[in-house]
């Protein structure tokens, strides 16, 4: 079974500083992808970045930055000189491949969230 | 391009009465999940679509039945509804690419259910 574990309820940090989100999985299958989705207090998922299990490199999308770490199973990502409008909560998800050759299914399995609060 | 649509926005209906809400996916998906989110929790996958046919079912009762139409727009239906069915209720769409798996997941605004 495969799970996700955002260790970190609730963060919140000064505009401007860094904050880090943590992220820990756990699955069976050596192939698999990660995802962040960032949720505005209007409930709408907004999709950040997905991983493949097979690509370790670190990756930097202008203020962003993710880490993943297969050795540790972690994927942690990084706000760097946060914003107010960063504010939201922040899920880690996982998705496994199975049962392709019968079409296949996608199950993504969210962490809990972390709920980022960026104070002016 | 049209991202995924989900009606109505809100419901408020009482224990034991059914629900179908509503889901069209983002241009050129054919792939279509469902999932409840609960108050402080996370998304928790409950069933997805391909080919107009169930194809992964999460830890949800048979109360909790969908459909997809032949123009990949979906419905979920909630039957003998309980209090603890009040949530967000998230659709999601993706591609799927055969043997490359598929795109990522994109989500629509949700339709937050309350049942009294």
């Amino acid at each position: 079974a495969q799970k996700v574990t955002q260790a970190q309820t609730e963060i919140s940090v000064v505009e401007k500083e860094d904050v880090t989100l943590d992220c820990v999985y756990e699955t069976r299958d050596t192939t698999y992808y990660l995802f962040w989705y960032k949720q505005p207090p209007s409930g709408e998922l907004v999709f950040l970045i997905r991983r493949n299990s097979f690509d370790e490199q670190n990756e930097i999308s202008g203020r962003y930055s993710w880490n993943f770490q297969k050795s540790t199973s972690s994927f942690n990502f990084t706000i760097t000189a946060s914003q107010v409008v960063d504010s939201a909560v922040y899920f880690c998800a996982l998705s496994e491949r199975e049962n392709m050759n019968s079409g296949g299914y996608q199950k993504v399995t969210f962490g809990t969230g972390t709920k980022l609060q960026v104070i002016p | 391009d049209a991202g995924v649509t989900q009606s109505p926005t809100h419901l408020i209906k009482t224990r034991g009465q059914q629900v179908t809400l509503r889901c069209s996916p983002k241009s050129g998906h054919d792939t279509v999940s469902w999932y409840q989110q609960a108050l402080g929790q996370g998304p928790q996958f409950i069933f997805q679509y391909y080919e107009e046919e169930e194809r992964q079912r999460g830890n949800f009762p048979d109360r909790f039945s969908g459909h997809q139409f032949p123009n990949y727009s979906s419905e979920l239906n909630v039957n003998a509804l309980l209090l603890g069915d009040s949530a967000l209720y998230l659709c999601a769409s993706s591609f799927y690419f055969g043997d490359r798996g598929f795109e990522t997941q994109y989500f629509g605004p949700g339709t937050r259910l309350l049942v009294l």
